[in-house]
Formats: structure tokens, sequence, C-alpha cells
């Protein structure tokens, strides 16, 4: 079955960029979904952020929209997100997961998460 | 921008029990719902989609129905592994409502 897995660097400073990548294992990202980003700050509750289709469509979560850029990788099977001038209450786990957009919006897939600290 | 609210956020119950968690949206959409479980430290799971289709693999004790902007998900006889978070989602998601032991 399709599997996901984040990378990128656990810490980030205040005002930088937050880049993570979403390698995809057993299922071409170029075969028919969207690929998303979904994020948890600690104790809290999922806030999608956005997501990608791989000839370049993507939809974002309006509160994000301006300081958020995902794009799809399909020559490596990944995609990536950039969230700039980050802030502490970027502070979460960031999930990556396939996304059925366009027939029911579930995300049926998902990464193990990972943690994301904004701190300097 | 569609808002989900979910009650009730907290419940307590016990093992047998039929628990029924509410999800309304601040507008119709349809049948685009789906519901996830998480746990403590892991990724949320899908269990329900199309308002009321049922994820491969996910038990029957699980059941989901509504449409436009009230659903509900049911399960008709909690198990100890079912004491979780549980998200309603659209695009975005509700606030969640967590199922603890009695």
């Amino acid at each position: 079955q399709v599997q996901l897995q984040e990378s990128g660097p656990g810490l980030v400073k205040p005002s930088e960029t937050l880049s993570l990548t979403c390698a995809v294992s057993n299922y071409s990202i170029s075969s028919g979904y969207y690929w998303g980003w979904i994020r948890q700050p600690p104790g809290k509750g999922l806030e999608w952020i956005g997501s990608m289709y791989h000839s370049g469509i993507s939809y974002y979560n309006p509160s994000l929209k301006s300081r958020v850029t995902i794009s799809v990788d399909t020559s490596k099977n990944q995609f990536s997100l950039k969230l700039r001038s980050v802030t502490a209450t970027d502070t979460a786990v960031y999930y990556c997961a396939r996304h059925d957009y366009s027939r029911h919006r579930k995300f049926d897939s998902w990464g193990q998460g990972t943690l994301v600290t904004v701190s300097s | 921008d569609i808002q989900l609210t979910q009650s009730p956020s907290f419940l307590s119950a016990s093992v047998g029990d039929r628990v029924t968690i509410t999800c309304r949206a601040s507008q119709g959409i349809s049948s685009y719902l789906a519901w996830y479980q998480q746990k403590p430290g892991k990724a949320p799971k899908l269990l329900i989609y199309a308002a009321s289709t049922l994820q491969s693999g996910v038990p029957s004790r699980f059941s989901g129905s509504g449409s436009g902007t009230e659903f509900t998900l049911t399960i008709s006889s909690l198990q100890p592994e079912d004491f979780a978070t549980y998200y309603c989602q659209q695009l975005n998601f509700g606030p969640g409502t967590t199922v603890d032991i009695k």
C-alpha cells in the first residue's frame, strides 16, 4: 500500500522558512490524487494547510495561504512544503497525506508526522 | 470558508456503550464529510468518508450518517481500542471529540 514519509529540520528559527519533504512509495504521485499537508500543534487539533495535484493545481487554507507554497516533484515521487516567516505558533507535528480531493475530500493515507519546533 | 463544529468535545463512556458524535457544518457540504480516529502520538486514521462509507478494514461497529450540514459518527458497541479522539473533516477539520473511559 502507499507509504508516505516526512523529512526536514526539527528546529526552525523565528522569521525563517520551514521546509519539509514527503517521500511517497508504492504509488506514483502522478497517478491521480492530490497531495496534502496537515499540522497539529502540541495538544491541539488538526489543521489542513494545503494540497496540490501533480499538474500544479493547488488549494490552500485561507488562513495560511499568504505564507505557504506546496510543490510536487514527479521525478523523485515526492512533494514539499514551505512555510515562510514562521513564529512560535507554527510549532506543530506536520503530516503529509494523500488527498482524494476531487471525489470525497478524504485523506486516506498519512505519514507518521514530524515535529517542527520554532525557537531561537 | 466552511467551519465545522463537533459535539460533545469530550465524553466518558464504558466498554459496550453506544456512542454518537455530531458534526455540524456552517453551510451545506453535501456528503463531503470524513471521520478520523487519532490515538496519542499517532497519525489520524480514516474511518468513514462520503459521510457514510466505511473505509476498508474499519470495523463495522463504526457508522456514519447525514448530509448537508449535520452529520453523525456512531460506535455501536465501544471497544477498549476505541478510546481516542475523533475528528470530522470537509477540507479543514472539526475541533475533535475525545472519548475517554468512564
